[in-house]
């Protein structure tokens, strides 16, 4: 049974490229969350997406990002033109949604770490 | 203003001993859930406990509980016996709207345990 799975897990990219992160959600989940943790910071909260919709992207920059969660295959979250201060560990969970009201079960996966040089 | 607080930014505590984090939340709705995560060096986020704030009982798991004090807005993680594995990072955090379809997780800015052998 695996868990959320992310790829990569280390991403160095230079000043002007594009980053992209993969989530794979836990089997069964439709729900994907990705949250942004900043060196010494916790994590916040970017964008929540179910299959093929993005419900809630308040917490996503307005340029250069931009997530997706296609009818198959993982969710992709893409920041482009990347800048140094997009070096962060970026987090991706997935949860089955109101399933029996207890909607509070977000599964974590390892995160990606982004390194901008 | 913030809706979790964590006024621990590190905290050194002697193997053995039990050691409290605290942790403060605001928010006006009446449903919401109230959460405490790990992250040690390697990284990935571990969900300790959780606590909903119609539960009655504290939340408890193994070593772990949550001294829930709804009317003070305080969910404070309590740690027994504490061991050198315990030394991490730890982040509060909450979800409002359990029953709604706005799913994001707040997280506190984290206390950084260290555990003296």
């Amino acid at each position: 049974n695996a868990g959320v799975m992310q790829n990569p897990r280390h991403l160095v990219r230079r000043r002007g490229q594009e980053a992209r992160l993969r989530c794979s959600p836990m089997k069964g989940h439709s729900h994907v969350y990705w949250y942004r943790q900043l060196p010494e910071e916790g994590l916040k909260f970017m964008v929540y997406l179910q299959k093929e919709n993005i419900i809630d992207e308040s917490g996503m920059p307005k340029e250069r990002f931009s997530a997706e969660f296609p009818k198959e295959g993982p969710s992709i979250l893409r920041i482009q033109q990347v800048v140094r201060g997009d070096s962060a560990a970026y987090f991706c969970a997935s949860s089955l949604g109101l399933a029996g009201g207890h909607a509070y079960e977000q599964y974590f996966g390892p995160g990606t770490r982004l390194t901008v040089t | 203003a913030q809706k979790i607080t964590q006024t621990q930014p590190g905290m050194f505590v002697q193997e053995k001993e039990a050691v409290t984090l605290d942790c403060t939340y605001d928010t006006s709705d009446p449903s919401y859930g109230l959460f405490w995560y790990k992250q040690p060096s390697s990284g990935e986020m571990i969900f300790l406990i959780y606590q909903g704030s119609y539960d009655q009982q504290n939340a408890t798991e193994g070593r772990y509980s949550l001294n829930f004090q709804k009317a003070r807005k305080s969910a404070n993680l309590v740690i027994s016996a504490s061991q050198l594995g315990d030394s991490a990072m730890y982040f509060c955090a909450m979800r409002e709207g359990l029953y709604s379809s706005a799913s994001k997780i707040i997280f506190g800015s984290g206390t950084r345990l260290s555990i003296r052998p």
